[in-house]
């Protein structure tokens, strides 16, 4: 079946340096990719609506300088955290749906990646 | 987007059935119900899906009543390898946004 797979799953980074993430959808093409982030033992909460071609969309609160997304092609979105700080360690997870099943399909999401800013 | 309310958490034995109601009175017309189940340190994973009605996969079942305002997942006989966070979403057929609410966190006991 479609699957969703984001490289790296663990990160560590020194504070002040950039760390990128990226989403692929490995067998079906995705105009639309989502970004969440998860802190332990709390639900996910939805970053950014990436768009393939064109910018994302970011919910209230989330800065767009400090998490920025690259949707480039229909098989791959990157998020890339800025000058990362030790409160961005969190665990980043991205979704995206295969299409071509129909508006019924499934709605896959990654592994997830840890990000631990020392 | 409609908002979604569930037990924070709940606990049971193996073996047993297990029914998770969520509430979500205000879904709309184009709004589906989705159920995911999520592991510590892993992406969540699809249970099961529906509209309306019940819906009945090889893991679950989703019932879902006329109006719609609540749906529940009931899981068969559970093992220990059940224990997870659940969660139900209610998301637009014609977009993909989800909004996670609390979830649930199952706990099974031997």
């Amino acid at each position: 079946g479609a699957v969703v797979s984001q490289h790296p799953s663990r990160v560590i980074c020194k504070s002040g340096t950039s760390v990128k993430i990226e989403c692929r959808s490995l067998d079906f093409q995705a105009t639309t990719m989502f970004w969440y982030r998860q802190f332990p033992k709390q639900s996910l909460m939805l970053m950014a609506t990436s768009n393939e071609g064109s910018k994302a969309t970011y919910e209230q609160g989330v800065e767009k300088d400090k998490f920025l997304i690259n949707h480039a092609s229909l098989t791959l979105s990157t998020l890339t955290v800025t000058s990362a700080h030790p409160e961005d360690s969190s665990f980043y997870i991205c979704s995206a749906r295969d299409r071509t099943s129909g508006n019924t399909g499934e709605l896959f999401f990654g592994e997830g990646s840890r990000l631990t800013v020392l | 987007l409609a908002k979604t309310t569930q037990p924070i958490s709940m606990d049971s034995y193996e073996g047993q059935e297990v029914n998770i109601t969520c509430s979500h009175n205000n879904i709309a017309t184009n709004d589906y119900i989705t159920w995911y189940q999520q592991f510590p340190s892993q992406g969540p994973r699809f249970i099961i899906q529906g509209y309306k009605t019940k819906v009945t996969n090889e893991v679950a079942s989703l019932f879902i009543p006329a109006d719609r305002k609540s749906s529940t997942l009931s899981l068969p006989r559970v093992s220990l390898s059940d224990t997870a966070v659940y969660y139900c979403l209610v998301g637009d057929w014609n977009t993909d946004k989800l909004i996670f609410g609390t979830g649930t966190r199952l706990q099974v006991f031997p």
